[in-house]
Parts: structure tokens; sequence; C-alpha cells
């Protein structure tokens, strides 16, 4: 069935370290990818999307490329700062193109330490 | 910027009440979504709306229902809580499969 695995949390690192969180998916068809950021106590934002293979979401400093041929999309980012720190979440967007019903993973906690 | 709006942040009530959690978008979105958050369980959708008077089953109804009575809003009903519906609700709206916007959520306790 569809799913997405990522990697387990928490992610602790020290300030302008390089970040990666794996993400792969299982879904037919061609998805929408998307990585969205909840900081503590808030809801969910979107942080960055792409919606066919070889596409690159990018905002904030974060990457992540639509990688059809491996079903992943690894979150990046250069430089780390401790405002990083949150839950990371990788979804897809399945079923009917225009519902946009997600299918969330389990979320990967980063810690950004100065 | 799309603004989705959930009536409270904080809510207790007692086992056996029925709750009523809001979610109002000002975006004219036709999808509007309900999910609870758990911890090790990440987000699993509840009800989704995908058009005024239109719902359709999510991962975990039982115990839930909605109404979209109106395009710009969408409430869950918990008809007689109990504490395993103790979660982070959240409510999310999209449009033509661009993501989704969420609204702030609500930390609901039932004692």
């Amino acid at each position: 069935g569809n799913s997405v695995t990522q990697m387990e949390g928490p992610v602790t690192l020290s300030e302008e370290a390089f970040l990666t969180i794996n993400c792969t998916y299982t879904a037919t068809g061609y998805p929408s990818l998307f990585w969205y950021v909840q900081y503590p106590g808030e809801g969910l934002q979107l942080l960055l999307k792409a919606t066919k293979a070889d596409d690159k979401g990018s905002n904030k400093g974060f990457e992540a490329t639509y990688r059809k041929e491996t079903t992943s999309f690894h979150l990046e980012k250069g430089s780390v700062q401790v405002s990083d720190s949150a839950v990371y979440f990788c979804t897809f967007s399945h079923g009917s193109s225009n519902t946009g019903k997600l299918i969330f993973g389990q979320g990967t906690t980063l810690q950004v330490k100065p | 910027d799309v603004k989705v709006t959930q009536s409270s942040r904080y809510l207790v009530k007692r086992t056996g009440e029925k709750v009523f959690l809001e979610c109002v978008q000002d975006m004219d979105h036709e999808n509007m979504f309900w999910y609870r958050q758990d911890p090790g369980l990440g987000l699993r959708l509840i009800y989704f709306s995908y058009d005024v008077k239109m719902k359709e089953k999510g991962d975990i109804p039982e115990g839930y229902s909605v109404s979209r009575e109106k395009k710009e809003r969408f409430s869950l009903i918990l008809e007689s809580a109990s504490t395993n519906q103790t979660s982070m609700y959240l409510c999310a709206s999209s449009f033509m499969g661009q993501g989704a916007f969420f609204g702030q959520g609500t930390r609901l306790t039932v004692v």
C-alpha cells in the first residue's frame, strides 16, 4: 500500500553542520512530494514540494530532489541553524490528483545545538 | 497567505461529552481535512471533504463525524469523547493537489 518511510530521529547536529533526512515512498502512479516542518507548539508548514521526477524543491536553504528511480525525496541543508530545530515530515499526495490527500511519514525530530 | 484557523488551541473535555472542533479557511479551497497527531504515529487522516456537504472517511474515522455546510468551514465532531481521543487535532485545506495548508492545531484532553 501507500506509505512513507523516514529516517528515525532525533537527529542532533551542531550549528553549521550539513543535514540530510532520508525519505523513501511507496506509491502508485506519479505522486507529488512534499516536506513539511512543525516548530514546537505549532501546526505544520509547507517547506518545499516537487511535482514530477527530477524536480528539485527548495526553500529557506533546504532542498530535496524527486528521484523516481529510487522513490526517494531526501531533505538536505548545507548549514543548519538553531532555529531549524523542529519536526520534519515527508509526505506525498495520492488518489485523485486534485484532492490533496496526504500520506505522512512518522516525522524526524531535528535538534540543532549552538 | 492562506489562513486556516482552528477555534481552540487547547481544550479539556469530560468522557462522554459531545465535542466540536471548528476549522475555517479563507482561500476558497475545495478540499479540507482533519488529522490527528500522536507521538510515534505521525499524522493520521480522520475525514476529508472535497466539497460542501461531501465527505469521505480517512484511515481512522471511528468515533468521529464531520460537517461541512459551508465551503470555508469544516467541523469535527466527537459524538461521545473518550480518553483514547486525547490527541493533537490538525485541520488543513488544499486546492488542486498543491499541498495542504494547516491550522495551528487543537490539543484536546479528555478526562
